[in-house]
């Protein structure tokens, strides 16, 4: 099992820009969550979903969408990027405990 | 959702036993105890779950007074590859007591030295 996939690794964005952070996973986990990481600093929570079609906002939703059609995808959208969403962006799944994917990095510059 | 207070940051030496305690005041009834662990440019990483008294796997224990307000993660004999970013997480666990959305704290920086 591969677990919980992002993509991409690494991406640079210029402001105003658009993208979309693929999370996948292959556990059938219905919880899944969105996080990001600034620099030294925590976890904030951006979205979450409890399953299929079904979404709600963390901490700090603003300038993110998020889509929900299977269990195994979980993809979030930036739709005007702003160098404020510089941050490193974690996916994970939600079992008992979490699990968590490698994480993208995004520069909006 | 009950909010976790830790020491942000901890110094310690090889071999040495090292406690972090989390404060979560206001703990609800089904609310289980995660504790995870961070290296830089990954994602955090299970290490330890406990609901009351303690819990013990290979590489940590994990305790909690009866009030549950608090707890406790103990690292055995720690090494230089145990520096890292320790997070305590109330409201994980099998019965999500505290609900779906799981924030996390500002976790505690442990550095490991010779």
């Amino acid at each position: 099992n591969a677990g919980v996939t992002q993509t991409p690794k690494f991406r640079i964005l210029k402001i105003g820009q658009s993208m979309t952070l693929q999370c996948t996973q292959d556990m059938n986990h219905n919880y899944m969550y969105w996080y990001r990481q600034d620099p030294g600093m925590g976890l904030k929570l951006i979205y979450y979903s409890v399953g299929a079609g079904i979404t709600d906002k963390g901490e700090v939703p603003n300038g993110y969408n998020v889509s929900r059609s299977t269990t195994e995808d979980f993809p979030l959208r930036l739709e005007l990027a702003a160098p404020s969403q510089t941050s490193v962006y974690f996916c994970a799944t939600h079992n008992e405990k979490l699990f968590f994917g490698s994480g993208t990095q995004l520069s909006v510059l | 959702l009950a909010k976790t207070t830790q020491p942000i940051s901890m110094d310690s030496y090889e071999g040495q036993e090292v406690n972090i305690t989390c404060s979560h005041n206001n703990i609800a009834t089904n609310d289980y105890i995660t504790w995870y662990q961070q290296f830089p440019s990954q994602g955090p990483r299970f290490i330890i779950q406990g609901y009351k008294t303690k819990v013990t796997n290979e590489v940590a224990s994990l305790f909690i007074p009866a009030d549950r307000k608090s707890s406790t993660l103990s690292l055995p004999r720690v090494s230089l590859s145990d520096t890292a970013v320790y997070y305590c997480l109330v409201g994980d666990g099998k019965w999500r007591g505290g609900g779906n959305k799981l924030t996390f704290g500002t976790g505690t920086q442990l550095k490991v030295e010779l």
